[in-house]
Formats: structure tokens, C-alpha cells, sequence
């Protein structure tokens, strides 16, 4: 099925442990976004690429990072995982375009201790 | 800079009722608009979207929206609400010039529909 696969769909952490949030489009979409989802603020960015090699800081990036090694994958990592980084993630991917839609995982909710 | 409000973060309406759920923006250019909904436990998916030319863009699930300038608006209409519209819908902009071309999400309005 085509599409973006977010995993692990759901997780609790402790604070202090590193982790990595798995991304992989099949769309071949040229650009990709991390997105955190927080009651009563929408969705923030956190960080893009807009082609594979390149990466760019979004809204909050503060305690992520991400890389784009090559077209369908974008994992994002949390280095040292603190309690305000409780939140859902979801991973878009947008058609070419200025106005492309973008398409959304099922998101991975994350539960810092 | 870009900016998305969303009036009414719950708008409560009846089965069969007229769904109006508001949208203004702030942004230096005429930007591109979008309206995604999230079902509960599900990423977002598209609605519609405004870029250029008629006004009025219609959607699926029977909604539209109206693009209007001289008011900074984009509001979100669907004649009859139905059980299945229960969701939380955002809106979205993004500005058609710049290095980055981000979108920028409203907070969202979560829609009860009741029986």
C-alpha cells in the first residue's frame, strides 16, 4: 500500500534515553517534514528536507535532529529525550509543487517519563 | 511572516445543520490555503485547497470553502452535517514565495456532531 510508514506507532521512554522515530515514504516525494502534535497548538515543525542530502530546522527543532540519506527515508532522533517531548509525531511528504498537498503517517506517540 | 487563527477550538452542531468552522491568516502575500481533517487516531488528510483562481473550492465530503481577501479568510462550510464529519479540522497556509514555503497549521477545531 502506498504511502508514509511511521514506527513505532506508540512508545513510553524514560528521560535520558536517546530515540529514533522511523519514517519511509514509497511515493518518491522530494520533500518530507517532522511534525509534533500538541493539544491546543496544532502542529509545529520541527524539522524538513526538501530533497534527500539536505535538511533544514523548522519551528521547534530543539532536541532533534534528522537526516535524509536518500529519497524515502527520514528518521527523526530525540538525543536525550526530556518530558516536553511527550507528543505525537507525524511524518508528511508533499507532491512537487509550490501548492502540493501534503500526506500524512498515522503519526507515533511518544511518552517521556 | 505567516499566520493561521482558528476561531472555536469545539463548534458543536446538529445532525443536519450547517457546519461553519472559521479561518483568518495573516500573511505579506496572497498565500496558497488548505483545509486538512484528522480523524480520531489517523494523520491528516487533505480537505481542500485554494491556490489561485475561483474563489470558491470545493472539497470532499461535500465541504467548501471561500477564499476571501478583504478578509484575510478561508472558511469552511458544509450544508448538512452528518454523523461521520465528527473530526478535528485544520487549517493551513503557505506563502507561494520564499526560501522555505513552510505551511503553517491553525490549532484546530475539534467538530462534535449530535444526534
Amino acid at each position: 500500500i502506498a504511502g508514509i510508514t511511521q514506527a513505532p506507532t506508540s512508545q513510553i521512554l524514560a528521560a535520558g534515553r536517546r530515540m529514533t522515530l522511523r519514517c519511509t515514504q514509497d511515493m518518491r516525494h522530494n520533500a518530507m517534514y517532522w511534525y509534533r502534535q500538541d493539544l491546543g497548538l496544532g502542529l509545529r515543525l520541527i524539522h524538513y528536507s526538501n530533497t534527500a542530502g539536505t535538511t533544514g530546522k523548522g519551528e521547534v527543532p530543539d532536541g532533534y535532529s534528522v537526516s535524509r540519506a536518500n529519497t524515502d527515508d527520514f528518521p527523526l532522533t530525540l538525543a536525550s529525550a526530556v518530558p516536553s517531548q511527550t507528543s505525537v509525531y507525524f511524518c508528511a511528504s508533499r507532491i512537487k509543487g509550490d501548492a502540493g498537498e501534503l500526506f500524512f503517517g498515522e503519526g507515533s506517540r511518544l511518552t517521556v517519563l | 511572516a505567516q499566520s493561521v487563527t482558528q476561531l472555536g477550538s469545539h463548534v458543536s452542531v446538529s445532525e443536519g445543520a450547517l457546519v461553519l468552522l472559521r479561518c483568518n491568516y495573516s500573511s505579506s502575500v496572497p498565500p496558497y490555503l488548505f483545509w486538512y481533517v484528522q480523524y480520531p487516531n489517523q494523520g491528516l488528510q487533505l480537505l481542500l485547497k485554494y491556490t489561485t483562481g475561483a474563489t470558491l473550492v470545493k472539497g470532499i465530503n461535500g465541504f467548501e470553502a471561500e477564499f476571501k481577501k478583504s478578509e484575510t479568510s478561508f472558511h469552511l462550510t458544509k450544508p448538512s452535517a452528518h454523523m461521520s464529519d465528527a473530526a478535528e479540522y485544520f487549517c493551513a497556509v503557505r506563502s507561494p514565495s520564499g526560501s522555505a514555503r513552510q505551511l503553517t497549521f491553525g490549532s484546530g477545531t475539534q467538530l462534535t456532531v449530535l444526534p
